[in-house]
């Protein structure tokens, strides 16, 4: 099992550019989370996921920002013209059901020059 | 809004000492409360969670506490090792469900040789 798989690792996008981070749970997960990681600071919740379904988005910004997990492929966070404040690591988790622990993927680290 | 205090920020040992790490949260229908490691520019690891409706559990040297009643719940580590040198993260759920974790801030521990 190669565990939950996030790409890229690092992603620079300039400003007004669109940032996509991938994420593919664990084999047999089909909840997928979202969160975000500023420097020196715990995760904060983005958004909750099960195929084709957004659970719980109370996490995200309003503007700018997107969830998606279709029924084939992988999960995917959009961030639309992206500012300086969006830079941070993005990690994606997986669990196989809503009462089960979190695993973790590696994260993509977003910087924003 | 629900919040999750984490102390100490940071906390260094001598190899062979305990470590306890304490939260408290704010949310009353809070039910879950994983333990996660991070390690330097990785992904963070679970290794620990207990439940609302038990009290104390253990994992070799590992151990968690809950006190419902006051709302705060304890890591503690045993027989430190330098390995377990890394940021340790406590969370709640917000809620009863475990779609939304609220993490507290981390608190650097170093376990010294």
């Amino acid at each position: 099992n190669a565990g939950v798989m996030q790409n890229p690792r690092h992603l620079v996008r300039r400003r007004g550019q669109e940032a996509r981070l991938r994420c593919s749970p664990m084999k047999g997960h089909s909840h997928v989370y979202w969160y975000r990681q500023l420097p020196e600071e715990g995760l904060k919740f983005m958004v909750y996921l099960q195929k084709e379904n957004i659970i719980d988005e109370s996490g995200m910004p309003k503007e700018r920002f997107s969830a998606e997990f279709p029924k084939e492929g992988p999960s995917i966070l959009r961030i639309q013209q992206v500012v300086r404040g969006d830079s941070a690591a993005y990690f994606c988790a997986s669990a196989p059901g809503e009462s089960y622990g979190y695993t973790f993927g590696s994260g993509t680290r977003l910087t924003v020059v | 809004g629900e919040n999750v205090e984490q102390h100490p920020s940071t906390l260094s040992v001598q190899e062979g000492d305990s470590a306890v790490i304490k939260c408290t949260y704010s949310d009353s229908a809070s039910n879950y409360f994983p333990w996660y490691k991070q390690e330097l520019g990785k992904r963070p690891q679970l290794i620990i969670d207990i439940r609302s409706n038990v009290g104390e559990k253990k994992d070799q040297r590992i151990a968690v506490t809950l006190n419902k009643t006051a709302k705060h719940f304890s890591l503690h580590i045993t027989e430190t090792q330098p390995e377990d040198s890394a940021v340790y993260f406590c969370a709640a759920s917000k809620g009863g469900s475990q779609g939304n974790l609220i993490f507290g801030k981390g608190t650097k521990l170093s376990v010294k040789p």
